[in-house]
């Protein structure tokens, strides 16, 4: 099915070990984003790629970096973890620049990614 | 102050009830967003809309740009509708990229 594939679904960690989120979409998009929900709070940016080859960082970027493999893929790496990075971890995609068939097109939401640091 | 603000927080209705979750934002946007997130689940994206008014089988996005406003409405809500709804509103950033910002989400709990 067409969308946006996260893995893996659940981790629990120790902290200072690290890891990567794996996310890659099969819709075509350029635009690829890192997003972590806590409770209480909206969801909150950590970093985006606006095309291949491109990365920026978002409002909470501390602690982590991101490699735009290609287009498909938008990896989230954590270096060292810390029990603050317990979260929620959602990929996303969108074709910006919205034009032709995807002018009314949103974004696209990856299952999420339940990361506990102990 | 949140620049996107959502309410009710919660809201608990029966089943067959007419469902207003409402939104409110304070930046210039371009476009706001609906999304639905089932306990435990992935997001999903219910509307986007600039202007006016979308509908998707029982679902109905409306948007006034001159209150900054949005309302999600339900009709003949059912149980499976149980969720949370989030707004989120997007607006122009660097390089024609755009920022999303979201709202804390509205619990619904459709009771049989």
């Amino acid at each position: 099915n067409a969308g946006v594939t996260q893995t893996p679904k659940f981790q629990v960690l120790k902290t200072g070990q690290s890891m990567t989120l794996q996310c890659a979409q099969d819709m075509n998009h350029n635009s690829m984003y890192w997003y972590r929900q806590d409770p209480g709070m909206g969801l909150r940016l950590i970093y985006y790629s606006a095309s291949e080859g491109t990365t920026d960082k978002g409002e909470v970027p501390n602690g982590y970096n991101v490699s735009r493999l290609n287009k498909r893929e938008f990896s989230l790496r954590l270096e060292s973890a810390a029990p603050s990075q317990t979260s929620v971890y959602f990929c996303a995609s969108s074709p910006l620049p919205r034009t032709g068939s995807y002018s009314n097109y949103g974004y696209t939401f990856g299952s999420g990614t339940r990361l506990t640091v102990v | 102050k949140n620049e996107v603000e959502q309410s009710p927080q919660n809201l608990t209705a029966q089943e067959g009830e007419f469902i207003t979750i409402n939104c409110s934002y304070s930046v210039g946007i371009s476009a706001l967003h609906w999304l639905q997130q089932h306990p435990g689940g992935g997001i999903v994206s219910l509307f986007m809309l600039s202007s006016g008014k979308k509908k998707h089988g029982r679902l109905i996005a409306t948007i006034n740009i001159q209150e900054k406003h949005s309302s999600l409405h339900i009709t003949a809500s059912h149980p499976r509708d149980s969720a949370v709804y989030i707004c989120a509103v997007s607006r122009e950033s660097n390089f024609g990229n755009e920022k999303l910002t979201f709202g804390t989400g509205t619990r619904l709990t459709i009771i049989p």
